[in-house]
């Protein structure tokens, strides 16, 4: 069966501080990978998805980048956080090609809170 | 441009009792609609999937309907249990965009006992 892993679950960072959120997919292969943020009253909000290694396209401009050195494993980073960073981040993947069909699978989330 | 509006924004409901949560969207050329139901603090997860062609579509005691023709869907809540009690999130796909997917932002329901 497929799972995906998200971690870590809740973060708490000053300003100017580095992030790393890392999410890993098992049981299937080659998914598409996105990462989402979430503000409290407001829809998900894409910030960037993979359909391979190395493959990153980025929705939103904006503090954070993200990476995808194994097929499975996709990290959202920043090297220097700002308030408006603070939400609720999501990994998901989907097993179909990327045309918008395939249903998404979410992790549970990481809760980033910036001071 | 695609939106998708979700309402009402939160209700209250006792347990038992139904429910219905509507969805509008403007997406255009349309592909499909899911409705997903999130938990607080959760990931959210998918509970159905409307493709153009289906009217109706049950789960358990979710019932989701689409109008292609208004482009309105509902989700129907049936003798709602304390566990209903999340934001239910209607999300559509427009074809051929590179898998752009559309959020709502949800409707949050309270199910009292």
């Amino acid at each position: 069966s497929q799972t995906i892993h998200q971690w870590p679950a809740t973060l708490v960072q000053p300003v100017g501080s580095p992030l790393s959120l890392e999410c890993t997919v098992e049981g299937t292969s080659n998914p598409n990978l996105y990462w989402y943020r979430q503000a409290a009253g407001r829809g998900l909000q894409l910030l960037f998805y993979s359909v391979g290694i190395g493959q990153i396209s980025s929705e939103v401009p904006q503090n954070l980048s993200a990476s995808r050195p194994q097929d499975r494993q996709f990290i959202l980073s920043s090297k220097k956080l700002l308030l408006s960073d603070s939400g609720f981040y999501l990994c998901a993947y989907s097993r179909a090609p990327r045309e918008g069909t395939g249903e998404l699978f979410f992790g549970e989330g990481s809760r980033l809170t910036v001071l | 441009k695609n939106q998708v509006e979700q309402s009402p924004q939160s209700l209250i409901i006792l347990e038992g009792k139904n429910c219905t949560l509507q969805c509008n969207y403007t997406v255009s050329p349309f592909s499909n609609l899911r409705w997903y139901k999130q938990d607080t603090g959760r990931g959210p997860v998918s509970l159905t999937i409307m493709t153009f062609s289906e009217n109706t579509k049950s789960n358990r005691r979710y019932t989701a309907t689409l109008d292609a023709d208004t482009k309105q869907s509902s989700l129907h809540i049936t003798a709602s249990q304390l566990s209903d009690s999340a934001s239910y999130i209607c999300v559509v796909s427009a074809r051929g965009s590179q898998g752009n997917l559309i959020f709502g932002k949800g409707t949050k329901l309270s199910v009292k006992p």
